[in-house]
C-alpha cells in the first residue's frame, strides 16, 4: 500500500531556530514530490514541487530534499519566524498529472 | 489569475438533504481533483478528471456521491442524500502538465457540515 508518513506531527521551536521536517513514503517510485503549508481553516498552498530526478529544490527561507532510493523528503526551514506557524503537508504522486498521496502534516508553532 | 474557485464556501445542511459543491479551476489546467479532509483521515482523494473525463474514482465513498465535469472550466460534487459522515473540508485543485510538472494548486474549500 502506498503510504506517506510525516514525523514530528507537531513542533514548537523558538523564533530564529532553523528546523527539520520529515516526510517518508513506502512505494519509492514517485513521479514527483510537493510540500504544502496549510494554516488553521484555510487551503492549501504549494511551498515547493520535486521532481523525481532532482535532488532538491529551493525558495526563499525553505529548502526540499528528496532521497528517492529511501524514500525520504525533508523540508529545511531557515531563520523560523512565528508567520511560518502552520500545517506542512507532504504528498506524492505516482504518475504523471495523477492524485496526490498525503501525510499527516506537521503542525509548526514558532514562538516570538 | 484568480486560482481555483470554490462555493459555498461553507455548508450546513440536514441529513438527507441533496448538497452541490461547484468548482472553477485555473484556466488552461487540463486536470481537476477533488479531495476530503476529515481530522481522522486527513486528505483523500476522491476523483479527478484529466480533460473533463474521469480517471480515478476509487476514492468515492458509495453511490451517493457523484461528480461531473461538462467543460474545462466547471465541475460539481454532489452528494444524495448526505449523511453526518459526511461532514468535512473538500478540496478542489487543479493542474497542467508542460512547465508547470503538473504541480497542484487548491482552492479554499468548502465546510461542509450535516447534521
Amino acid at each position: 500500500k502506498q503510504e506517506v508518513t510525516q514525523i514530528p506531527a507537531a513542533l514548537s521551536v523558538p523564533e530564529g531556530e532553523n528546523l527539520v521536517l520529515n516526510c517518508s513514503f513506502t512505494d519509492s517510485a514517485i513521479y514527483n514530490l510537493q510540500w504544502f503549508r496549510q494554516d488553521p481553516g484555510k487551503g492549501l498552498t504549494s511551498l515547493l514541487l520535486i521532481q523525481s530526478s532532482q535532488r532538491e529544490q529551493t525558495s526563499g527561507r525553505l529548502n526540499a530534499s528528496l532521497d528517492k532510493s529511501s524514500g525520504r523528503s525533508t523540508l529545511y526551514i531557515a531563520a523560523s519566524q512565528p508567520g511560518d506557524s502552520a500545517t506542512y503537508l507532504c504528498a506524492v504522486s505516482y504518475n504523471q498529472g495523477g492524485k496526490l498521496i498525503f501525510g499527516q502534516g506537521t503542525e509548526l508553532s514558532v514562538k516570538p | 489569475d484568480a486560482g481555483v474557485i470554490q462555493s459555498p464556501r461553507h455548508e450546513v445542511t440536514e441529513m438527507g438533504q441533496e448538497v452541490t459543491l461547484r468548482c472553477k479551476p485555473i484556466s488552461g489546467h487540463n486536470s481537476l481533483f477533488w479531495y476530503r479532509q476529515t481530522m481522522m483521515r486527513g486528505l483523500e482523494l476522491l476523483i479527478y478528471f484529466n480533460n473533463n473525463v474521469p480517471i480515478d474514482d476509487s476514492g468515492m465513498p458509495e453511490d451517493r456521491f457523484s461528480a461531473k465535469m461538462p467543460n474545462a472550466s466547471f465541475s460539481t460534487l454532489k452528494i444524495q442524500p448526505s449523511e453526518p459522515r459526511d461532514s468535512a473540508v473538500y478540496f478542489c485543485a487543479s493542474s497542467e502538465g508542460g512547465i508547470r510538472l503538473y504541480e497542484q494548486y487548491f482552492g479554499p474549500g468548502t465546510r461542509l457540515t450535516v447534521t
